[in-house]
């Protein structure tokens, strides 16, 4: 069964202390892995797609990596307002339509 | 500036009433989807369309009800067979060509049932 796993289910940071969410997948095949920020009663904001292991992409603060198991988002310095809920979603190969979320991860930043 | 508007933000139902949840996007994308969310859970998959006048269930689309009737537009009834429609509910839409596999999600509309 396909499946995604975040960890952890709460991180709490001190502003500056850098660290990673992990996201762990078992799909048949990988088409493409999503993460995504959500802030509380909103809707979920994109921040990257990645498609094959080795692949790692930047935003700001946030770095994304992707190996063949699991995906990485590494939060470097982080500041309070990067406190929000991080989600990982996989894309398999099994239909286009269909996309796997985790129940993601809930970190907050303290000043 | 494009993007996905839901409507209202925040529904109350009464028993035995059905309500219906307005998604539009102007991204003009082809593919709409509606997710359920619910505190401690993954997002999970109503109802989704890939092309105007079809769509197909998702995982939880018992006691639900959708239309595609205009490429922007996706409404979702819940309907009073839906036992537990406490829960925020959400409307993406994808660009349906090329590598564009990301979907883009709308704010949200939370709905309780009184």
């Amino acid at each position: 069964e396909d499946q995604v796993t975040q960890s952890p289910e709460a991180l709490r940071l001190q502003e500056g202390e850098s660290s990673s969410l992990n996201c762990s997948y078992t799909v048949s095949g990988l088409r493409g892995l999503f993460w995504y920020r959500q802030d509380p009663g909103k809707g979920p904001e994109f921040l990257f797609t990645l498609y094959s292991a080795g692949e790692e992409k930047e935003k700001e603060r946030l770095k994304a990596t992707l190996t063949k198991k699991e995906s990485f988002l590494h939060i470097t310095a982080p500041k309070p307002e990067d406190s929000a809920t991080y989600l990982c979603a996989v894309q398999t190969t099994s239909g286009t339509y269909k996309y796997i979320f985790g129940t993601g991860t809930r970190l907050k930043v303290l000043a | 500036d494009g993007g996905i508007t839901q409507s209202p933000k925040y529904l109350f139902r009464k028993e035995g009433q059905n309500v219906t949840l307005s998604c539009e996007q102007n991204l003009n994308h082809d593919a709409m989807y509606w997710y359920r969310q619910d505190p401690g859970q993954g997002l999970r998959l109503i109802y989704y369309s890939q092309i105007v006048n079809d769509f197909q269930k998702g995982d939880i689309a018992e006691g639900y009800s959708v239309s595609r009737e205009k490429k922007e537009s996706f409404p979702l009834t819940v309907t009073s067979a839906q036992k537990n429609p406490t829960a925020f509910y959400l409307c993406a839409s994808r660009k349906q060509e090329g590598a564009y596999n990301e979907q883009f999600f709308g704010p949200g509309t939370r709905l309780t049932v009184l």
